[in-house]
């Protein structure tokens, strides 16, 4: 069965510094990997995915197939960037696996 | 494009009870999730459907927990009887392929079993 691992419960950074969620997972046929926000009382929503290999709101994220990672970054942390991250995991069949999301506090 | 509407979006019942939850998806969205976010923990899935047929009901604890999405549009997940451990948000989702698998996802509804 898949499985989706976020290491980092908590992050805690300072504005300007870089920042990196960490994902891992574990799946035996090719995954679809994404990045989900969510913003104090704001839905669940995507931030990015891996297939689209494209930079939102200054985050970043590359599929590591050997190292079976998905992690995320930004080189320069801003206090909106203040959030709960979630790691998700599409299966071939489609089937969907969430980390247990980190908490990003960017400090001022 | 309206977003998935789901209710009601609290509800505080006894265990043993029953509950029922309703969600909306986006039009023309055939993929429906129900998840199960229990505090400090990521989604958990419990049943998906691919238009009115089910694709994934493994993490549905089908002695309590029932789902339908009649006609392929909207769905109702039922709880009966509630446990106590069943305190969590219940969240909706819809996808469609055009949208790359993107998940679109309701407000929620955060139950509490006294």
């Amino acid at each position: 069965a898949q499985r989706v691992t976020q290491p980092e419960k908590l992050l805690s950074v300072f504005k300007g510094a870089p920042v990196e969620l960490k994902c891992n997972y574990s799946y035996s046929g090719s995954p679809e990997l994404f990045w989900y926000v969510q913003y104090s009382r704001q839905r669940l929503q995507l931030l990015l995915r891996h297939i689209s290999r494209e930079s939102i709101k200054g985050f970043t994220a590359d599929l590591n197939k050997g190292e079976t990672s998905f992690h995320l970054k930004k080189p320069f942390a801003q206090e909106e960037d203040s959030a709960m991250y979630y790691c998700a995991l599409n299966t071939n069949a489609g089937k969907s696996t969430f980390g247990d999301g980190t908490t990003l506090t960017v400090k001022p | 494009e309206a977003g998935v509407a789901q209710s009601p979006r609290y509800k505080i019942i006894e265990k043993r009870q029953s509950v029922a939850f309703w969600c909306n998806p986006i039009s023309g969205h055939a993929t429906l999730y129900w998840y199960q976010q229990i505090l400090g923990q990521g989604p958990k899935l419990l049943i998906q459907f691919q238009n009115n047929g089910v694709v994934d009901d493994s993490q549905l604890p089908k002695d309590r927990f029932s789902a339908e999405r009649l006609k392929g549009v909207d769905s109702t997940l039922k709880i009966q009887p509630a446990k106590l451990e069943d305190s969590a948000v219940y969240l909706c989702a819809s996808s469609s392929r055009t949208s790359g698998n993107e998940q679109f996802f309701g407000p929620g509804t955060r139950l509490t079993v006294l």
